[in-house]
């Protein structure tokens, strides 16, 4: 079974406060992506990795970075939070002749005061 | 325009019943597409993949309408279980595979 975990299940930060989002999956997956879902906005791509060291911008990625030293585990960072990062993220990842086929971890619920 | 655009619901029938999902999709070049499905304050979990010729899969059937660039999900005999919002997905990815996800369609069966 791919299983894809995630560092936290609910955070509590403060505005400024860097956050440190870790996810791994045990798949031996090419792919992985970090996304936030919003309700009524959906899921929305903020970065994803193809390979180890490269990191492409989905569509939201200003104010996240990312970073991906090894092929398991994809971290995803908030440098200076800010009140309108507070969201469920979520980490994906899939083969990458098979990318439509992504399996998530369980989410993490970010709140930042 | 959303690029993926589906109607939120939520669709509330009882359990037997036959229920349909659409979804229309703006970007022509989409390569591939599918229907996910989310549990309350769960993950993501993919259903089944769309194909052009219409795919089936025990009580659930997926069509794809390249012409009318709309998508459907059918859902025969609904069970209490089948209750879950149902994310239309869309790869509008060429090399990268891209997914651009719908909102959701939330369904509630009752008994």
């Amino acid at each position: 079974d791919v299983k894809v975990t995630q560092s936290s299940r609910y955070l509590v930060k403060r505005t400024g406060e860097k956050v440190f989002l870790e996810c791994v999956q045990d798949m031996d997956h090419e792919n992985m992506f970090w996304y936030r879902q919003d309700p009524g906005l959906g899921l929305r791509l903020i970065y994803f990795s193809y390979d180890v060291k490269m990191k492409e911008k989905g569509d939201i990625p200003e104010g996240y970075s990312v970073s991906r030293e090894k092929k398991e585990r994809f971290s995803l960072i908030l440098e200076s939070a800010s009140t309108n990062q507070t969201s469920m993220y979520l980490c994906a990842s899939s083969f990458s002749d098979r990318g439509g086929e992504q399996y998530f971890g369980p989410g993490t619920r970010l709140t930042v005061t | 325009r959303k690029e993926v655009e589906q109607d939120p619901g939520p669709f509330n029938v009882p359990e037997g019943a036959t229920v349909a999902f659409n979804c229309t999709y703006s970007n022509s070049a989409s390569q591939s597409f599918f229907w996910y499905r989310q549990d309350c304050r769960k993950e993501p979990k993919l259903l089944m993949s769309v194909y052009s010729s219409g795919n089936e899969d025990g009580r659930f059937t997926a069509q794809l309408n390249r012409a009318s660039q709309y998508i459907s999900l059918l859902i025969r005999d609904s069970k209490l279980s089948d209750s879950a919002t149902y994310l239309c997905v869309v790869n509008e990815g060429t090399g990268f595979q891209k997914l651009v996800f719908g909102t959701g369609t939330r369904l509630l069966v009752s008994p």
